[in-house]
C-alpha cells in the first residue's frame, strides 16, 4: 500500500549514542516532515524538507540532523542521544499545491534513551 | 507567541451526544489552513477535516463539522452523534506558507475525548 513507513518502530538507546531514522514515501511528495510527539506538547516541528536536497529547521531542532538525498527518503539522524529526545517520532509528506491535503503520517518510531 | 491553541485537556463526553472540541489560532498571514486529525490508543494520525482561509462555507466530512469563526480566529470540531470508536486524542493543526513558498504545520496540544456508554 502507498504511504510513509517509518523504521524502525521502536527503538531503545544509551546515552551518547547515535543513530538515524528512515523515513520513506511512495507518493511522489515533494514536501517531508519530522515530528516529535511529547505528552501534553502535541507535535513539534524538528525539520522539513520542501524538496531533494533541501532542508530547513522547525520548531525544536537542536540536536537532530536531515538528510534528503533522495525525494522519497528523509533521515533524522542523533548525534549523541540524550534522555531528552526521548520521544515518539512521526514523519509526515505531503504534495506540493493540493491546499486540502490532509498530509500522510508514518505510524511513528518509539524512541527511549535510557 | 502559542499559535495554535486547544484549551481543553481532556474531555468526557456520553455516547450518542454531540461534542465541540475548542481550537482558537494566531496567524497574520491571509492564506492559511486548518486541520483536525485523529490519534486513537494505537497511535496513528488520521486525517479528519480541512477548512481554508477563504472558504466561505464551513467544511463537513460525515459526522465532523468544522465550525469556522475567522474573526475569531476559531475552528471548532464538532462531532455529532458521538460513538465509543470517538474517543482518542484529537489536535488541531495551522498551515502557513512562508514567503519561501515553504509550508508547515504547526499542532495545538490535544484534546483527550473520551465517549462514556
Amino acid at each position: 500500500n502507498a504511504g510513509v513507513t517509518q523504521t524502525p518502530k521502536f527503538r531503545v538507546l544509551k546515552t551518547g549514542q547515535s543513530m538515524t531514522l528512515l523515513c520513506a514515501q511512495d507518493m511522489n511528495h515533494e514536501y517531508m516532515y519530522w515530528y516529535r510527539q511529547d505528552p501534553g506538547m502535541g507535535l513539534r516541528l524538528i525539520h522539513y524538507s520542501v524538496g531533494e536536497g533541501t532542508t530547513a529547521k522547525g520548531e525544536v531542532p537542536d540536536g537532530y540532523n536531515v538528510s534528503r538525498l533522495k525525494k522519497q527518503n528523509f533521515l533524522l539522524g542523533l548525534e549523541s542521544a540524550a534522555p531528552s529526545q526521548t520521544s515518539v517520532y512521526f514523519c509526515a509528506s505531503s504534495p506540493f499545491g493540493l491546499r486540502d491535503y490532509g498530509y500522510t503520517f508514518g505510524s511513528g518510531t518509539r524512541l527511549t534513551v535510557v | 507567541a502559542q499559535k495554535i491553541t486547544q484549551t481543553q485537556p481532556g474531555m468526557f463526553v456520553q455516547e450518542k451526544e454531540a461534542v465541540t472540541l475548542d481550537c482558537t489560532y494566531d496567524t497574520s498571514d491571509p492564506s492559511y489552513g486548518l486541520f483536525w486529525y485523529k490519534q486513537p490508543s494505537s497511535g496513528e494520525m488520521i486525517f479528519l477535516i480541512y477548512q481554508g482561509s477563504y472558504d466561505q462555507q464551513n467544511a463537513t466530512e460525515g459526522r465532523y463539522s468544522l465550525n469556522f469563526q475567522k474573526a475569531r480566529k476559531s475552528a471548532n470540531l464538532v462531532i455529532s452523534a458521538s460513538q465509543l470508536g470517538d474517543s482518542a486524542m484529537y489536535f488541531c493543526a495551522m498551515r502557513e506558507v512562508s514567503n519561501f513558498g515553504n509550508e508547515k504545520l504547526t499542532f495545538g496540544t490535544g484534546t483527550r475525548l473520551t465517549i462514556i456508554p
